[in-house]
């Protein structure tokens, strides 16, 4: 079975500061998708930014963006000049390329301090 | 983008009852839709795999006669929890996949329900 593991439970970032969240995942296939997730206190999921296995080029959205280490099964998310709204839990996520559902990690708590 | 609608956004109910909640894909046909549990401060544990015209595949350790999912049309999946107890309090999230991109899998705003 596909695990996805996060193992900060939190984290804290100055703002403008650089943060990097960790995420690690256990799969035996070779077409999957990684995602990572935004649930402000609103509860709302927000899709942050994804990648696709079979590209070797980082994802990047704006001031999100990925290091994806495929055969370490590492798929962290980096914050650049983090800010107050960036505060939420970040789950990480995984599909494999046939099945439809996502598999979430136990998620990590962004706070972002002045 | 697309937008999934879930009503209600909260709910009280008494021991005993049942309680609707309902999902709804507002701009796109959602063949498949999702529903998650969600308690305080965990990640979201999928219940169920909902189809549109057939029946919903559950995970492992969730009572389907408890949890009634029904995905009646392209655009509206709804989630009926029998005879509440306390124990089932908790968030309750949908999410609907949009067919036409690899990435759309857009969430409701969830719900959260109370089992006094």
């Amino acid at each position: 079975a596909q695990t996805v593991t996060q193992s900060q439970p939190e984290m804290s970032v100055q703002e403008a500061e650089t943060v990097t969240l960790s995420c690690t995942y256990d799969t035996s296939e070779s077409d999957y998708y990684l995602f990572w997730y935004k649930q402000p206190p609103s509860r709302q999921m927000i899709l942050v930014i994804r990648q696709e296995a079979y590209k070797q080029q980082n994802a990047t959205e704006n001031r999100f963006s990925v290091n994806f280490q495929k055969a370490a099964k590492s798929f962290s998310l980096k914050i650049s000049d983090s800010q107050l709204g960036d505060a939420a839990m970040y789950f990480c996520a995984y599909k494999t390329g046939t099945a439809s559902k996502l598999t979430f990690g136990t998620g990590t708590r962004l706070q972002v301090t002045l | 983008g697309a937008v999934v609608s879930q009503h209600p956004s909260r709910v009280i109910c008494k021991s005993g009852t049942s309680v609707k909640i309902e999902c709804r894909s507002l701009d796109f046909q959602a063949t498949t839709m999702f529903w998650y549990r969600q308690f305080p401060k965990q990640s979201l544990m999928l219940m169920a795999t909902s189809n549109e015209g057939s029946k919903a595949t559950y995970e492992q350790g969730v009572e389907k006669d408890k949890f009634l999912i029904n995905h009646a049309s392209l655009t509206l999946s709804t989630l009926t929890v029998t005879s509440a107890h306390p124990e089932d309090s908790s968030f309750y999230i949908c999410s609907a996949r949009d067919p036409r991109n690899a990435d759309g899998y857009t969430f409701g705003s969830g719900t959260r329900l109370t089992v006094v």
